[in-house]
């Protein structure tokens, strides 16, 4: 079945850090590829996505590229903030109406 | 921010006890979900509903059981709670567009359960 698996955390960084978050996905056919975002105390919310191979998504600084040849969706973003500190996660929906998430990894920005 | 109210946001019960858990949207979206979220797992899916009346299971569904009545309600019912019920219960809802459900998903605020 579909899977997706994240890189583990905490991942601790220094503000205006290089951020990289690792997302590698098994899953039959052409999944959409999503990263969704959780600050604390609140329910997910929609970050990124792209629905096809090669396509890049990217919302308030971050992105991610769609790559079906490594069955990747990365996150990425130049300069991470305070305000960044939350769970990302990395999820696919397959062939089916569902949506599988990954594990999530925690962000921790420090000053 | 998307209109989805979960209730109770806090909820401490006993083992063996049912619950529960309330799912309401002013969205009119189609689809609903429950999802349980635990550490070194993510979020997983219970059930889902694609309709009133219209629900299926998800991957962790043994011991609960849902019910869609009216559009704006999803209902989440554990039977007889047990402690590997403890967890932080999360709704969502999205809508169809072209035939795809769940190109996006808006969640509640989430409800924590501590079954004792």
């Amino acid at each position: 079945g579909d899977s997706v698996t994240q890189m583990e955390g905490p991942v601790t960084l220094s503000e205006e850090a290089f951020l990289t978050i690792n997302c590698t996905y098994t899953a039959t056919g052409y999944p959409s590829l999503f990263w969704y975002v959780q600050y604390p105390g609140e329910g997910l919310q929609l970050l990124l996505k792209a629905t096809k191979a090669d396509d890049k998504g990217s919302n308030k600084g971050f992105e991610a590229t769609y790559r079906k040849e490594t069955t990747s969706f990365h996150l990425e973003k130049g300069s991470v903030q305070v305000s960044d500190s939350a769970v990302y996660f990395c999820a696919l929906r397959g062939g089916g109406n569902k949506l599988t998430f990954g594990t999530g990894t925690q962000l921790k920005v420090e000053l | 921010d998307a209109g989805i109210t979960q209730s109770p946001r806090h909820k401490v019960t006993e083992t063996g006890t049912p619950v529960t858990l309330r799912c309401h949207q002013t969205e009119n979206h189609r689809y609903m979900y429950w999802y349980r979220q635990d550490p070194g797992h993510g979020l997983r899916l219970i059930h889902y509903s694609y309709g009133v009346k219209d629900t299926d299971k998800g991957e962790v569904s043994d011991g609960y059981s849902v019910s869609r009545s009216k559009t704006e309600d999803f209902l989440l019912t554990l039977e007889s709670a047990t402690s590997s019920q403890t967890s932080v219960y999360f709704c969502a809802i999205s809508e169809q567009r072209t035939g795809r459900a769940n190109e996006k998903l808006f969640f509640g605020s989430g409800t924590q359960l501590s079954v004792l």
